[in-house]
């Protein structure tokens, strides 16, 4: 079955914009998870997503925000872009969330702020 | 707040030695999941094995195998035969068991080459 899709793979914002990137989860999956990727920082949870609600959050500003469909597909928003959100995106699913289930990850989306 | 640390930024090993990759974590928890993934070129993160704080066992995915030290608070990876498609970059991962499902504390990754 295809597995984690995020699109786009590749994107160029001008400082100050806003993007929005998509995540398509595993067939039956319904939680989210988000990080951001970068040499400096590593990898950072954003958020995660359960059947629609916000579960957690992670220590980013409010530029960043995050929403679930009720397919559970997820999409998440940076708006008033800066240089520092240079990154890739990832996301991963799980079937139901749960502490004992594996987190499969897309092949992310590489962000690049100008 | 939890912390991982992995200590070696690249490992080099020739094709069917073996390698093992350090990972230390800081936490007061008893209760924990522990993960090693894999992340190639291709830039997916790709589960390599998994253990439960509560299990004493070490777990073990064909070649590849942990040394959980839960005192000393240790989870190190053992690639045993590296055959070339080993080669990426190696993260060690805590989850809280009492924190959701998909928050993640990762270290910053262990780069391994695979030499012919």
């Amino acid at each position: 079955k295809a597995g984690v899709t995020q699109t786009p793979r590749y994107l160029i914002k001008t400082r100050g914009q806003q993007v929005t990137l998509s995540c398509s989860p595993i067939s039956g999956h319904r939680s989210v998870s988000w990080y951001q990727q970068t040499p400096g920082q590593g990898l950072q949870f954003l958020f995660e997503y359960f059947s629609e609600t916000q579960r957690n959050k992670g220590n980013f500003p409010g530029r960043f925000s995050g929403r679930q469909f009720s397919n559970s597909r997820s999409e998440m928003n940076v708006s008033t872009l800066e240089l520092g959100d240079s990154a890739l995106y990832l996301c991963a699913s799980s079937l139901r969330g749960e502490m004992n289930t594996e987190a499969f990850f897309g092949q992310g989306t590489r962000l690049t702020v100008v | 707040a939890q912390t991982v640390t992995q200590s070696q930024p690249e490992m080099s090993v020739q094709e069917a030695e073996t390698v093992t990759l350090s990972c230390t974590y800081d936490t007061s928890e008893s209760d924990y999941y522990l993960f090693w993934y894999k992340q190639p070129p291709s830039r997916q993160m790709i589960l390599v094995i998994r253990q439960e704080a509560y299990k004493q066992q070490n777990a073990t995915e064909n070649r590849f195998s942990v040394n959980f030290q839960k005192a000393a608070k240790s989870f190190s990876l053992k690639i045993s035969d590296s055959q070339l498609g080993d080669a990426a970059m190696y993260f060690c991962a805590y989850r809280s068991a009492t924190d959701s499902w998909g928050k993640f504390q990762f270290g910053a990754g262990t780069q391994v080459v695979v030499t012919p």
